[in-house]
Order: structure tokens, then sequence, then C-alpha cells
């Protein structure tokens, strides 16, 4: 079974922090794992995934993710948040066969002036 | 165009009213979905299409019904709808639903409203 947890609905950060969104979880064969972000009024866009080599990921603006497999874990991070970042964010695994995604309940990013 | 397109952005419908969203892909990908996303909830998926064939049915409600005429096009055609159907429905293209790699590009949604 499948399934992704998200700790926090909603994270606020001031302009310039560091930005570190959680994202767990469960599988019972190696996962590929994908973080989306969906701007209001829009669909949501791929950010970066992990599926095998350097468990150190790097996507687009300026977002990256490790995947740490011994704490389940995929958790995103960026050094230092700008207003665009406003968004939500979506944490999903795939299992071994088949593209069918399965998305953690997401998180609501508020950057603070 | 490019990417994958929805249409209606919005829709407003009456419980007894019959009609359709549409998506279509430019991207040359021959796997289709639907996903209903809620508030509070995980994005749910609906249905899959791969080469046309439907893949997935999730437990859909038959007063849903998709219909894949080609790789580039889906449609998911609505009718006597509930309330709790109300949502935004997200349809996304990836290159085939059986690489389990592979990226899933999502269009803008149809915010549906059912009164």
């Amino acid at each position: 079974a499948q399934s992704v947890t998200q700790l926090g609905s909603h994270v606020s950060v001031s302009e310039g922090a560091l930005v570190l969104l959680r994202c767990n979880y469960s599988s019972s064969v190696p996962p590929y794992l994908f973080w989306y972000v969906q701007y209001p009024n829009q669909g949501l866009q791929l950010l970066l995934k992990y599926t095998t080599g350097a468990t150190l990921v790097k996507g687009i603006n300026g977002f990256e993710a490790e995947f740490k497999k011994s704490e389940t874990s995929f958790h995103l991070t960026k050094p230092s948040a700008h207003m665009s970042d406003a968004a939500e964010y979506f944490c999903a695994v795939t299992r071994g066969t088949g593209n069918q995604f399965y998305f953690g309940t997401g998180t609501s990013l508020t950057v603070i002036p | 165009e490019t990417g994958v397109t929805q249409t209606p952005r919005h829709l407003v419908m009456g419980m007894t009213n019959k009609k359709s969203l549409k998506c279509e892909q430019h991207l040359g990908h021959n796997a289709m979905y639907w996903y209903k996303q809620s508030a509070k909830k995980p994005l749910e998926l609906m249905f899959v299409y791969n080469f046309k064939e439907q893949t997935e049915n999730n437990s859909v409600p038959s007063r849903f019904s998709p219909e894949c005429p080609n790789s580039s096009h889906l449609f998911l055609h609505l009718h006597t709808l509930q309330p709790e159907d109300s949502a935004l429905y997200l349809c996304a293209s990836s290159q085939d639903s059986r690489a389990s790699t592979d990226t899933q590009y999502f269009g803008p949604g149809t915010r549906l409203t059912v009164l």
C-alpha cells in the first residue's frame, strides 16, 4: 500500500527565510517521489522528482529535496523564500508498476514580507 | 496551444443538467487522467486512459462518464450530479501510464459548482 503524509497543512515563513515542507511516505516497494506546486487558479506543476541515483534532487525555482530511505522522507527545501513561492505544494508517490500517483493533502505556503 | 488545456474553466450546473468537460493535450502523450480535487482532501484519481483504452476506474459513480476518442482528447460527461460533486476537476497526461517514473502534466482545471 502507498500513502503520503505531509506534516503541516499551513506553513508560514518570512521572505528570505528557509522553506522546509515535510513529506513522509509509506511504501512496500522502493518509491518514486514527486513534488508539485499549484498556484491559485492553476493546475499542478512539477517541481522535482526522485527516481533513481543521487538522493539530493534539484528542481525548478531553487527548490531541492532529499530522499532519505531510512527516514522514509522526501522533504522539500529552499534556502531563501520569495513572495512568488506562495502556493500549495503537493508530495506524491508512485508504486513500482504503473503511473498512478498517490498524493498528500498538500501544504499551503505563505510568505510574509 | 501548448501543454494541457481544459474547457470550460468554470461551470455551474443544476442537478438535472448534462454537461461535458473537455481536455486536450499537445505533448504527444499516450496516457490521460481525470482527477477530482476537493478542499482538505488528497487529489482523487478518477479515470486513466492509456493508448485510448480505459485502464483505471477508481469506483467512480456512473453519473461521471469518461470518453477518450484519441490520445490527445479526453472528455468527462456529467449528468444528474450531486452538490458534493462540486470540486476542481483536473486533467493530466503522461507518456505512458505503465511507467512509474513518468511526469504527469496537468491542465488548469475546471471549477465545477453543482447547485
